[in-house]
């Protein structure tokens, strides 16, 4: 069974651009967490989505949005790339969080390294 | 707030010696479970090892166990006859209360580096 996917491996852009990243949670998973590992910084949670809809976000600007699709891959799009934006995005999947009942386990995909120059 | 602290930025330890990694936290639910999860150079965070609160029983996953001790609301990894291929960052890691809404809370995670 294939695990969390996520592409690019790598991206290079430059400030101000907009860099959109992509996320195929496991089967039967619906929800997707992102989170930013950026270096020093340990993990930080960006936004939860479930069910198609986003559940929470993090204490993020607004340039850092996403959507779930309806076979519940979601994308990652970072609008006016600063600098600080330079980091690994790791996606995660689970069972739904909605309905609860299970130990909150999350399955990692290996991430998307941006650079920002 | 739930919080999860690490306290050993890095730890280095000979091939096949015993090492202990540190994680506490803090939250108000009364069932839940704890996490290890480790990162190696590839990037991809693997979970090592998971733990029910309400078990007393310690969990054991080959080399790895912890020593859970639920009141003083302490959680550490030990991992027995250490080999190269542990070498990763460990984060120890509590879902969030309220449903899920942050998924998990990490601690900032521990460098281990097994020497040769």
């Amino acid at each position: 069974e294939a695990g969390v996917t996520q592409s690019p491996t790598h991206l290079i852009k430059t400030r101000g651009q907009q860099a959109t990243l992509r996320c195929s949670p496991i089967s039967g998973h619906t929800s997707v967490y992102w989170y930013q590992q950026a270096l020093g910084l340990g993990l930080q949670f960006l936004l939860w989505y479930d069910e198609g809809e986003e559940r929470n976000r993090g204490n993020f600007p607004p340039r850092f949005s996403g959507r779930q699709f309806p076979n519940y891959s979601s994308e990652l799009n970072v609008n006016a790339l600063e600098l600080e934006d330079s980091a690994l995005y790791l996606c995660a999947s689970s069972f739904s969080r909605l309905a609860g009942g299970h130990a909150g386990e999350l399955f990692f995909g290996e991430g998307s390294r941006l650079t920002v120059l | 707030a739930q919080t999860v602290t690490q306290s050993q930025p890095e730890m280095s330890v000979q091939e096949a010696e015993t090492v202990t990694l540190s994680c506490t936290y803090d939250t108000s639910e009364n069932n839940y479970y704890l996490f290890w999860y480790k990162q190696p150079p590839s990037r991809q965070m693997i979970l090592v090892i998971r733990q029910e609160a309400y078990k007393q029983q310690n969990a054991t996953e080959n080399r790895f166990s912890v020593n859970f001790q639920k009141a003083a609301k302490s959680f550490s990894l030990k991992i027995s006859d250490s080999q190269l291929g542990d070498t990763a960052m460990y984060f120890c890691a509590l879902p969030s209360s309220g449903g899920g809404a942050d998924g998990l809370t990490f601690g900032k995670g521990t460098h281990l580096i097994i020497q040769p």
